[in-house]
């Protein structure tokens, strides 16, 4: 079946610093990858997307390249703000399953000092 | 980015007892979903709707629960009977259309069961 896994633990960096978190994932199909973001007390919400190998998503100084040879979505900043403290989902959705249904990575608390 | 309601936010209930919770999208769309998240673990997906029934649901979605959109308007997920395992963070989602694979997400009704 569809999955998706997000390295482990809690990411602390500095205000500026790059940020990457891992993302890889494993289809039977050829999934559409989405990075969501979770910011204290909200919902989720599209940071951004991919729909095709080789595809870079990119939204709010954010970018993630869809890697079908390493089947990976990682998701990179490279500067971070105390803003950007959030919890980010990498999820798939597989067109091929007509209802389009999400599958989740366990999430990346990052948190961001000033 | 469309926007989606839910309420009430969060519901504090008794165990045993039904519980409804309500997603109001505010534009029109034809994909509904249910998705929950346990405090800590992964967003899991739970049913999806469409053209006023289920298309499809996961192993959690058992007897207990129910899904239906009775206005046209707002979707509903009703619990009967209430676990302590149900405290959850409830998302709606919706897709616009077959065309898309983007799904939008509800700010989420946290529920307590005691």
């Amino acid at each position: 079946g569809n999955s998706v896994t997000q390295m482990e633990g809690p990411v602390t960096l500095s205000e500026e610093a790059f940020l990457t978190i891992n993302c890889t994932y494993t289809a039977t199909g050829y999934p559409s990858l989405f990075w969501y973001v979770q910011y204290p007390g909200e919902g989720l919400q599209l940071l951004l997307k991919a729909t095709k190998a080789d595809d870079k998503g990119s939204n709010k100084g954010f970018e993630a390249t869809y890697r079908k040879e390493t089947t990976s979505f990682h998701l990179e900043k490279g500067s971070v703000q105390v803003s950007d403290s959030a919890v980010y989902f990498c999820a798939l959705s597989d067109p091929l399953r007509g209802n389009n249904r999400l599958a989740f990575g366990k999430g990346n608390q990052v948190v961001v000092i000033p | 980015e469309p926007e989606v309601t839910q309420t009430p936010s969060h519901q504090v209930t008794q165990m045993g007892q039904e519980v409804i919770l309500r997603c109001v999208p505010i534009s029109n769309h034809l994909y509904f979903y249910w998705y929950r998240q346990i405090l800590g673990q992964k967003v899991e997906f739970l049913v999806s709707f469409y053209n006023n029934e289920i298309s499809e649901k996961s192993e959690i979605f058992d007897d207990q629960f129910s899904v239906e959109r009775p206005d046209g308007s707002n979707f509903t997920l009703k619990i009967r009977s209430t676990k302590l395992e149900d405290s959850a963070m409830y998302f709606c989602a919706l897709r616009a259309s077959s065309t898309t694979d983007t799904q939008y997400f509800g700010p989420g009704t946290r529920l307590t069961v005691l």
